[in-house]
């Protein structure tokens, strides 16, 4: 069966550090992977996805940057975090081929508190 | 692109009462429209789906119609119960590699 995996759950991180938040996705091959934010009453916005190694879609300009480097990894990364950039944020893949009409399975989320 | 607007943002409903959910969608090439359901701390969960050739669908308590004129969706949820307490969301698709996703709604069902 498929699982997905992400880490860290929690961190707390001062403004203008980096961060990194990694996600790997277990049982498939070739998945969409995507990387969505949930902040207070602005719902799950989507940041990034990816078709393919190293093909990354920005949706919202940011400070935020993704990186695909293996088939099933995903990685969200900052040079420098922004008190706006704190928020839970939620990995997620689906499988290839199926865009539109397949689940969406999301990872256990990442919450991020910037201060 | 694909904007979806979802209300109410909060429901508060008496147990054994049905609770309804809207949406409503700007590209009318949208043609899929899931909804999930997210409990306090844990992950975004599917619940149930509909497409874009179906107007309504059923899955027990719950159920999805679509308006494709109007360019809108609910979800309803009949004989709430307790453990239906959670924010749920709408999202629709245009057929793309992405979801767009409604605001959420915070539902609590009140004993």
């Amino acid at each position: 069966s498929q699982t997905i995996h992400q880490w860290p759950a929690t961190l707390v991180q001062p403004v203008g550090s980096p961060l990194s938040l990694e996600c790997t996705v277990e049982g498939t091959s070739n998945p969409n992977l995507y990387w969505y934010r949930q902040a207070a009453g602005r719902g799950l916005q989507l940041l990034f996805y990816s078709v393919g190694i190293g093909q990354i879609s920005s949706e919202v300009p940011q400070n935020l940057s993704a990186s695909r480097p293996q088939d099933r990894q995903f990685i969200l990364s900052s040079k420098k975090l922004l008190l706006s950039d704190s928020g839970f944020y939620l990995c997620a893949w689906s499988p290839l081929g199926v865009p539109s009409t397949g689940e969406l399975f999301f990872g256990e989320g990442s919450r991020l508190t910037v201060l | 692109g694909e904007n979806v607007e979802q209300h109410p943002s909060t429901l508060s409903v008496q147990e054994g009462d049905s609770a309804v959910i809207k949406c409503t969608y700007s590209d009318s090439a949208s043609n899929y429209f899931p909804w999930y359901k997210q409990e306090l701390g844990k992950r975004p969960q599917l619940i149930i789906d509909i497409r874009s050739n179906v107007g309504e669908k059923k899955d027990q308590r719950i159920a999805v119609t679509l308006n494709k004129t109007a360019k809108h969706f609910s979800l309803h949820i009949t004989e709430t119960q307790p453990e239906d307490s959670a924010v749920y969301f709408c999202a629709a698709s245009t057929g793309a590699q992405k979801l767009v996703f409604g605001q959420g709604t915070r539902l609590t069902i009140n004993p």
